[in-house]
């Protein structure tokens, strides 16, 4: 258990509506990572972060921005959700550097209808 | 770029049938890693293994053991006397970048395993 908490773990939203998900890790590791998984994709990385306020753009970041103001917490905002980003968002940490694990928290199951 | 592909999409095998799922991937790095998890229909992403492309010898733990050959650049993943509990969506992830420690995930194999 790596100490990695999703928040909500469901959310229904409608279509143009801002949404955050939330990411909290207790161990201060300072990599972090949004991903989604969709049928037929895997996970693909939407953003990671460093360190705090340092954040960057993964493969699928259209959409979707991130803030991490402490080290703990790393925050995925949707500014105005669409279908398309329904979806599972799976959160992760790096324990160290140097291509160390990654560990995931348990998921967020959200729904733009 | 660094790309990998699982090309089983699904298998299924009865319980005590051994089971190899296959991992291509392709990087111009000299050095580089490669990682297996595993996601049981509960959904969670458990972390399986860690190789480096500088030890090529396989891995074993208990009933899964891995075989990473450079020549062929795979990374295959064989389950012996699978079980009902080894149902899942295997994910082959190759390590992208040093410096920035992300992963690319394969798109995973499902395996169904059978009593």
């Amino acid at each position: 258990d790596a100490g990695i908490t999703q928040s909500p773990r469901h959310k229904v939203t409608e279509t143009g509506t801002p949404v955050t998900l939330r990411c909290h890790q207790t161990e201060n590791h300072r990599y972090m990572y949004w991903y989604r998984q969709d049928p037929g994709h895997g996970l693909r990385l939407i953003h990671y972060s460093y360190g705090v306020k340092d954040t960057d753009k993964g493969e699928v970041s259209d959409g979707y921005s991130v803030s991490r103001s402490k080290t703990e917490d790393f925050l995925l905002t949707l500014e105005s959700a669409t279908s398309s980003q329904t979806s599972v968002y799976f959160c992760a940490i790096n324990t160290g550097t140097g291509a160390s694990e990654q560990y995931f928290g348990p998921g967020t199951r959200l729904t733009v209808t | 770029a660094q790309k990998v592909t699982q090309a089983q999409t699904e298998i299924s095998v009865v319980e005590k049938e051994d089971v190899t799922l296959d991992c291509v991937y392709e990087t111009r790095d000299t050095t580089y890693y490669l990682f297996w998890y595993k996601q049981p229909p509960s959904g969670e992403l458990v972390f399986l293994i860690r190789r480096n492309s500088f030890d090529e010898q396989n891995e074993i733990s208990g009933r899964y053991s891995w075989n990473f050959q450079k020549s062929t650049s795979s990374f295959n993943f064989t389950i012996t006397a699978s079980q009902v509990v080894d149902s899942a969506v295997y994910f082959c992830a190759p390590f992208a970048s040093y410096n920035t420690d992300k992963l690319i995930f394969g798109t995973g194999t499902r395996l169904q395993v059978f009593p």
